[in-house]
């Protein structure tokens, strides 16, 4: 079984619907991350959470907010979907700050 | 502030014949600087990892890097190129702030031809 898994793998919506990604890890680390991947921009993170009670934003927060409901599920909320915000999303996860990045498979969602 | 910069966007090779994927990075400090690759349709595997110890850096499946501060490099290379390895490279620093971010690259789409 993958260490981290998300859900859906594939999504298509409308403008202004709410959309949940979810994001579960067994490997029992304490960091979690979500990014976003575009087209030539590489990666970049939405929010991270240290632990359940320490959630901080990134470089591209707005629009987005996120759920840490326990050590292994980091979910990330789009309240009022718009058509900018179709990308491919991905979860990480790592032990300590400078250990690697595990990421899941990714959560491809389209925004008509 | 911490940077890298891939110098191509796209590299095409033979199979058979080496592979260099180019990076330069920016840091104020000692960087950590990661190769993850992206398979088609897939999620983000990491090839290797260079945290100041060697400069000289094995990964999975035959490929290296080299750390060479001198240049502000960490070029990914592989000896000899395999079909399989047709995927997309991101080069990646991590942020030395709170967040240890990972910032990455645009990303270089390497494709193997038969």
């Amino acid at each position: 079984d993958a260490d981290v898994t998300q859900t859906p793998r594939n999504r298509i919506t409308k403008t202004g619907k709410r959309i949940m990604l979810e994001c579960s890890q067994t490997k029992g680390h304490d960091r979690m991350y979500w990014y976003r991947q575009d087209p030539g921009l590489g990666l970049r993170l939405i929010y991270y959470s240290f632990d359940v009670k320490d959630i901080n934003k990134g470089e591209i927060s707005d629009g987005y907010s996120v759920s840490r409901q326990a050590q292994a599920k980091f979910s990330l909320s789009l309240e009022s979907a718009i058509p900018n915000q179709t990308a491919l999303y991905f979860c990480a996860t790592s032990l300590g700050g400078l250990d690697t990045q595990y990421f899941g498979p990714g959560t491809r969602l389209t925004v008509l | 502030a911490q940077s890298v910069t891939q110098l191509d966007s796209h590299v095409s090779v033979s199979e058979g014949t080496p592979v260099l994927l180019r990076c330069n990075y920016s840091s104020s400090y000692s960087p950590s600087l990661f190769w993850y690759v992206q398979h088609p349709n897939k999620g983000l595997q990491l090839l290797l990892k260079y945290t100041s110890a060697a400069t000289l850096v094995k990964g999975i499946n035959g490929f290296e890097a080299e750390f060479k501060k001198s240049e502000t490099s960490f070029h990914l290379t592989k000896p000899s190129a395999h079909m399989s390895d047709a995927a997309e490279y991101f080069c990646v620093v991590i942020r030395m702030d709170s967040s240890y971010k990972l910032i990455f690259g645009s990303g270089t789409r390497l494709l193997v031809r038969p």
